[in-house]
């Protein structure tokens, strides 16, 4: 079945710093795929998503790109702020609104001043 | 954009009642509603998918008696956690499939005493 995994946290980095968050999928098929950002006692705020492979999601500095041939989407950022803690979640689904969304396990990332 | 309200975001209940948790989209029609459990420092488990007007499809392992699901409206689906234990306790989150994607509430903290 589809699966989605994803760099184990935590990742603590200091603020300005290069993050990249490593993701992998398994689906069959052309599924679309997501970055969550979840803060602590919150739920879940889409942060980017790619639809098919070449697509480039971006939003507030970070960006991932949909690469069919290594089956992943990387999540990155150039600068890290504080502001930037919390849980990340890459996810997969099908391309229509039946089609559940598959989670990965989320990673944590801290960002120190 | 699309907004999925979630309510209670916190509900403390004593052992052996139920609690009822509502997911309801503001702005737009989601004919699929979907309604997940996190337990802590984990990732989201999808425990059933709600389709407007008929029987919810409930994932493996997940029992439908003990948790209910009604989706009786476009606009809102409602899942009752029957006979509460102690190890109900979780967060419990819902998301919305609309025409942009997926929209998620900001989850319920259930405490069972």
């Amino acid at each position: 079945g589809n699966s989605v995994t994803q760099m184990e946290g935590p990742v603590t980095l200091s603020e300005e710093a290069f993050l990249t968050i490593n993701c992998t999928y398994t689906a069959t098929g052309y599924p679309s795929l997501f970055w969550y950002v979840q803060y602590p006692g919150e739920g879940l705020q889409l942060l980017l998503k790619a639809t098919k492979a070449d697509d480039k999601g971006s939003n507030k500095g970070f960006e991932a790109t949909y690469r069919k041939e290594t089956t992943s989407f990387h999540l990155e950022k150039g600068s890290v702020q504080v502001s930037d803690s919390a849980v990340y979640f890459c996810a997969l689904s099908g391309k229509t609104s039946y089609d559940k969304v598959i989670f990965g396990p989320g990673t944590s990332l801290s960002v120190i001043p | 954009g699309a907004v999925v309200s979630q309510h209670p975001s916190r509900v403390i209940c004593k052992s052996g009642t139920s609690v009822k948790i509502e997911c309801r989209s503001l702005d737009f029609q989601a004919t699929t509603m979907f309604w997940y459990r996190q337990f802590p420092k984990q990732s989201l488990m999808l425990m059933a998918t709600s389709n407007e007007g008929s029987k919810a499809t409930y994932e493996q392992g997940v029992e439908k008696d003990k948790f209910l699901i009604n989706h009786a409206s476009l606009t809102l689906s409602t899942l009752t956690v029957t006979s509460a234990h102690p190890e109900d306790s979780s967060f419990y989150i819902c998301s919305a499939a609309g025409t942009d994607g997926y929209t998620f509430g900001s989850g319920t903290r259930l405490t069972v005493v």
